[in-house]
């Protein structure tokens, strides 16, 4: 079974804080997103990644496909990058849903002041 | 302009009512989702729109029932539904359905079926 692991389920740190979200799968991909998610629902995505790293502002992603894990890491975070991040993966052959993601379960983060 | 608009952004509806949501975007995407998320739980696929046609339903129940009028619309309609069904309803879109594409989300329509 195609699966996705986040860890850790929930964070809660300092503002300032180096912030790192860790995303593993069972098996290949063609495609992974990292989603944030605020209380009010909507969804962004933040990066999309099927090699190497990605930097956005504060935000940076990478990925090791050999080892099928990759990191999210926010620098100096703030209360606002309070939120819930989400690892979402496309099998190559549609192991998770009919388009293809597979969704971890989430992350919760809490920056505190 | 990279959004996704939803509306209503809420709706409360009985279960003998009939109602839709509605979902558009002007990037020129060619792949339309409808999304459902319950509480602490991440987002569910219900349905997939590949140019327009549907491509994939999710064995979904046919009290939702999905429209794609053109390729910028989405709509989702609701009938008879349960209390169940409250959740919140997400529309994404992306370039296609092809893996390497960014998708780009709603902010959502919070549904509560009373």
């Amino acid at each position: 079974k195609n699966e996705v692991e986040q860890s850790p389920q929930n964070l809660t740190a300092q503002e300032g804080e180096f912030i790192t979200i860790n995303c593993s799968y069972s098996v290949g991909i063609s495609a992974l997103h990292w989603l944030q998610q605020h209380p009010g629902g909507g969804i962004v995505s933040l990066f999309m990644l099927s090699s190497g790293k990605k930097k956005h502002g504060r935000l940076i992603a990478t990925i090791n496909i050999q080892e099928k894990h990759s990191s999210l890491h926010i620098t100096a975070s703030h209360p606002r990058d309070s939120a819930v991040y989400i690892c979402a993966v496309r099998f190559p052959y549609s192991g998770g849903g009919a388009d293809g993601l597979t969704f971890g379960k989430g992350t919760h983060l809490i920056i505190q002041p | 302009d990279t959004e996704v608009t939803q509306t209503p952004k809420h709706l409360v509806m009985g279960m003998t009512n009939k109602k839709s949501l509605k979902c558009e975007q002007h990037m020129g995407h060619r792949a339309m989702y409808w999304y459902k998320q319950k509480a602490k739980k991440p987002p569910e696929l219900m349905f997939v729109y590949s140019y327009e046609k549907l491509s994939i339903n999710e064995s979904v129940p046919s009290r939702f029932s999905p429209e794609c009028p053109n390729s910028s619309l989405l709509n989702l309609h609701l009938h008879a539904l349960q209390p169940e069904d409250s959740a919140l309803y997400l529309c994404a879109s992306s370039v296609d359905s092809l893996s390497g594409n960014t998708i780009y989300f709603g902010e959502g329509s919070w549904l509560t079926v009373v």
